[in-house]
């Protein structure tokens, strides 16, 4: 299966530290999108990084693709306690991808203590 | 912005009984999506959807079926709920990638419907 897995399961941070999530796959992409998920409600659209792509940049999110090593990390800075959710890696499959499939990670729990 | 609308937040059925979860988004997106999540499981594809009666098995249809019968609702049915479908259940839409494009697109969520099956 191309499903991504998060690393780690768990994060619990302070008010203003960084938070990193790493991310990893097995087969060819065409695009990597990270996804958060507040408890108890659907998943919200982060970003998409294309695999030509090697760093992108959303306000206060910072996310990176490594193709060789099939990988990408999802740096959130100066984090808030509003930022507490759950964060999930979405994959597609590269060349012959099923239309429109993703394949989710996990997710990893981050915890932003005031 | 785009909205999917899941039509419970919250459904209590029995064992045995015939389940529909519905779904509706208005941004005429052609792709539509049923998941469920449960705690360790992460996001588990049953049916996807790319038109107008068509319908793809996910990585979990058994006990479950699918209906789209117009472009903007997708339809989830569990035949004969089990307690073991107890679970939240997501559904998602999403835009056909564009010719020239090999990305799939973002997909957008609804709230999810958290089903017990008593």
């Amino acid at each position: 299966s191309q499903q991504g897995e998060e690393d780690p399961q768990a994060l619990s941070i302070q008010e203003g530290e960084n938070a990193t999530m790493n991310c990893s796959y097995k087969t060819s992409i065409n695009n990597l999108q990270w996804y958060r998920q507040n408890s108890g409600r659907g998943l919200v659209h982060l970003i998409l990084i294309r695999s030509n792509e090697r760093e992108k940049h959303s306000g206060r999110l910072r996310v990176t693709l490594d193709t060789s090593k099939k990988s990408s990390s999802l740096l959130i800075t100066a984090s808030r306690a509003a930022d507490t959710a759950s964060y999930f890696c979405a994959t597609d499959e590269g060349r012959g991808s099923t239309l429109g499939r993703l394949y989710f990670g996990r997710g990893t729990q981050l915890t932003v203590w005031p | 912005d785009v909205k999917v609308t899941q039509s419970s937040r919250y459904l209590v059925k029995r064992t045995g009984e015939k389940v529909f979860l519905e779904c509706v988004q208005d941004m005429d997106h052609e792709n539509m999506f049923w998941y469920r999540q449960d705690p360790g499981l992460g996001l588990r594809l049953i049916y996807f959807s790319y038109d107008v009666k068509m319908k793809e098995k996910g990585d979990i249809p058994e006990g479950y079926s699918v209906s789209r019968e117009k472009k903007e609702r997708f339809s989830l049915i569990l035949e004969s709920a089990s307690t073991n479908q107890t679970s939240m259940y997501l559904c998602a839409s999403s835009h056909l990638r564009t010719d020239g494009s090999k990305s799939n697109q973002p997909q957008h969520f609804g709230d999810g419907t958290r089903l017990s099956i008593l």
